[in-house]
């Protein structure tokens, strides 16, 4: 019974470039949530999905970044012409209901390195 | 806009050294509070969701508590392998997202 997997672990990329974030859920859970961790600071929110729609993006930069959750395949998280400062760990949750009081599993993250 | 603020935000213990860690908070309204646990490269790990003030959750040597304004997770006689980041969240009614503090990093020596 997998988990919440993320892949890759790391990711490098130069300055300009474009960074994909892959999350699948665990096996059941139909809602995704993207959150970003910076160093010394709380994981901050990013995305809510479901299957084909975006829930609340409300903690999304408005540029360079994209999320989706096609109808088969993982969760991707998209940066374009990423920035030094994007540099941070990417952490993907999943639940099997919506999210009000529901326990959210996280996976592992990947952990974004911008040269 | 929710706040979260942990303290303390770096905890060294002797094993078997009991302590508490807070967790404030200012959300309108709670739908509940959270706590989760993560281990270096690793994502958070759900402990416990607490609702309403005056309700306490244990977990093994943890024990969390909610207040109308803060939480506490108090750790009994800890054990090494309690060396961790623990992490609070809130989520406000209506919200999908929690709100997390910055965490504080218990060390648990022998």
């Amino acid at each position: 019974n997998a988990g919440v997997m993320q892949n890759p672990r790391h990711l490098v990329r130069r300055r300009g470039q474009e960074a994909r974030l892959r999350c699948s859920p665990m096996k059941g859970h139909s809602h995704v949530y993207w959150y970003r961790q910076l160093p010394e600071e709380g994981l901050k929110f990013m995305v809510y999905l479901q299957k084909e729609n975006i829930i609340d993006e409300s903690g999304m930069p408005k540029e360079r970044f994209s999320a989706e959750f096609p109808k088969e395949g993982p969760s991707i998280l998209r940066i374009q012409q990423v920035v030094r400062g994007d540099s941070a760990a990417y952490f993907c949750a999943s639940s099997q209901g919506i999210a009000t009081n529901e326990k959210l599993f996280f996976g592992s993250g990947t952990q974004l390195s911008v040269l | 806009e929710d706040q979260v603020t942990q303290s303390p935000e770096a905890l060294r213990l002797q094993e078997g050294e009991s302590s508490s860690l807070n967790c404030s908070y200012t959300v309108s309204g709670l739908r509940g509070l959270f706590w989760y646990r993560q281990d270096p490269g690793k994502g958070p790990e759900f402990l416990f969701t607490l609702y309403s003030a005056g309700e306490e959750k244990e977990k093994e040597r943890l024990k969390a508590t909610l207040t109308k304004k803060e939480s506490f997770l108090h750790i009994t006689a800890p054990k090494p392998e309690d060396s961790a980041t623990y992490l609070c969240a809130v989520q406000a009614p209506n919200d999908y997202k929690l709100s997390f503090g910055a965490g504080t990093t218990v060390t648990v020596r022998a």
